[in-house]
This record gives structure tokens, C-alpha cells and sequence, in this order.
């Protein structure tokens, strides 16, 4: 019963260079969520997906940034034209139903971005 | 805006009991989760209160209390094991998670 899985692990890219995310939600979820930590910080909210559907990406900033949950395959987290600000660790978390009703977030282990 | 307040360290001794304690100031507020981070790990599950009062889950406790915005993670029996960062988060409208910043819990023998 596999959990939460991200790849790849670690990412290095160059400024300018695209970098692409992966999340597989625990089997059976159709709700992931996006957070980014920055050394020693807390998570930051990035944006909420279903299925097919962003739902809230009020945490995402406007430009670079995209996210989509595609009816097959993983959820994928887009940074075009990566700069140095955003090396970060990228975590993506999935829940059964929307997580106000209580149901736990299971995190994934994180992909961690060095920009270079 | 939204921001949760927890202290950044704690200290305790092997055996010992510790309070965390967090202070929310959020909109769409639907309940207070902890989780646990072993350096940048995957975030783990600790607890969740929807509603005023204590939970208890073995050796930890968490505890709601909505008109003070307050809440607070209770550790007992401190294991060495239990050094880690553990954040408080609101479960806001639509289930995201707003993080508090972290407090960093040293266990000493």
C-alpha cells in the first residue's frame, strides 16, 4: 500500500531551465495539495487540485508557476525559467476528501530544487 | 493575513513532559493539525482538533480552544527519538494547510 510518492528526489537546474514535479497520490486519492519549504521555515501553501481541476491556487505566484492534475498520471508542478529564488523543497501531500472535514494529509518525502 | 506563532526551540530531558504551544490568527478556520518533520522529511500526522477540547493519542496530546485562538501539542515521556520540528497548521477552507514556522524540539538524555 504504497504512500505518497514524488520524483524525482533531487533537481538541479541551471537559471532559465524548466523543472517539472511529479506527485502520485496515495492510490484511491483524488485531492493533492503543493507546499514549498524554504530552509528552516514552515510549508507554504501553493495550490489545491483534484482531479482534472485546479481548485484553489491562491498560494501559487502568477507567473512561471503551473500545476495540473490530469485525469490519468500524476499531478505535475511546472517551474518554467527557474531562477535562484526558487530552490526550495517542493512537497505534495494527498488526502481521500477536502481536509476541513478532518481526513489527514499524507505528504510525500519532497523533491528538493537547487537552482544553480 | 494569516500566521500561526509557535517558539522556534524547546529543550527537554529523556522521560520529561513538553508543551508546545500555538497562537493562530486565520480566516475560514476549520481546526488545528500538528505534524512532525525528522530533518526535511515527509511532514507526519500527528493530530487533529476540530473541536474544543483534548485529544489524545499515546504519549501525545493536543489540545483546542477556539476562542482563545490557541492550541497546543503535548509530549510525554520524551523519547530521544522525538527531537524533530513539529509545526502547528490550520486546515483552512478547501483543506489547505497554513504552517506555523516550526519549533525545533531537542531531547537530551
Amino acid at each position: 500500500n504504497a504512500g505518497v510518492m514524488q520524483n524525482p528526489r533531487h533537481l538541479v537546474r541551471r537559471r532559465g531551465q524548466e523543472a517539472r514535479l511529479r506527485c502520485s497520490p496515495v492510490k484511491g486519492h483524488s485531492h493533492v495539495y503543493w507546499y514549498r519549504q524554504l530552509p528552516e521555515e514552515g510549508l507554504k501553501f501553493m495550490v489545491y487540485l483534484q482531479k482534472e481541476n485546479i481548485i484553489d491556487e491562491s498560494g501559487m505566484p502568477k507567473e512561471r508557476f503551473s500545476a495540473e492534475f490530469p485525469k490519468e498520471g500524476p499531478s505535475i508542478l511546472r517551474i518554467q525559467q527557474v531562477v535562484r529564488g526558487d530552490s526550495a523543497a517542493y512537497f505534495c501531500a494527498s488526502s481521500g476528501r477536502r481536509g476541513h472535514s478532518g481526513e489527514t494529509q499524507y505528504f510525500g518525502p519532497g523533491t528538493r530544487l537547487l537552482v544553480l | 493575513g494569516q500566521s500561526l506563532e509557535q517558539p522556534s526551540e524547546v529543550t527537554a530531558v529523556e522521560g520529561a513532559i513538553v508543551q508546545i504551544n500555538c497562537t493562530y490568527q486565520t480566516s475560514g478556520f476549520y481546526g488545528l493539525s500538528w505534524y512532525q518533520q525528522h530533518d526535511g522529511g515527509a511532514p507526519t500526522f500527528l493530530s487533529y482538533n476540530a473541536l474544543d477540547g483534548l485529544e489524545e493519542t499515546g504519549r501525545f496530546s493536543s489540545f483546542l480552544s477556539r476562542s482563545d485562538s490557541y492550541g497546543y501539542l503535548l509530549l510525554q515521556e520524551l523519547q530521544m527519538k522525538d527531537s524533530a520540528s513539529y509545526f502547528c497548521a490550520a486546515v483552512n477552507q478547501g483543506g489547505k494547510l497554513i504552517f506555523g514556522q516550526g519549533t525545533e524540539l531537542s531531547v537530551k538524555p
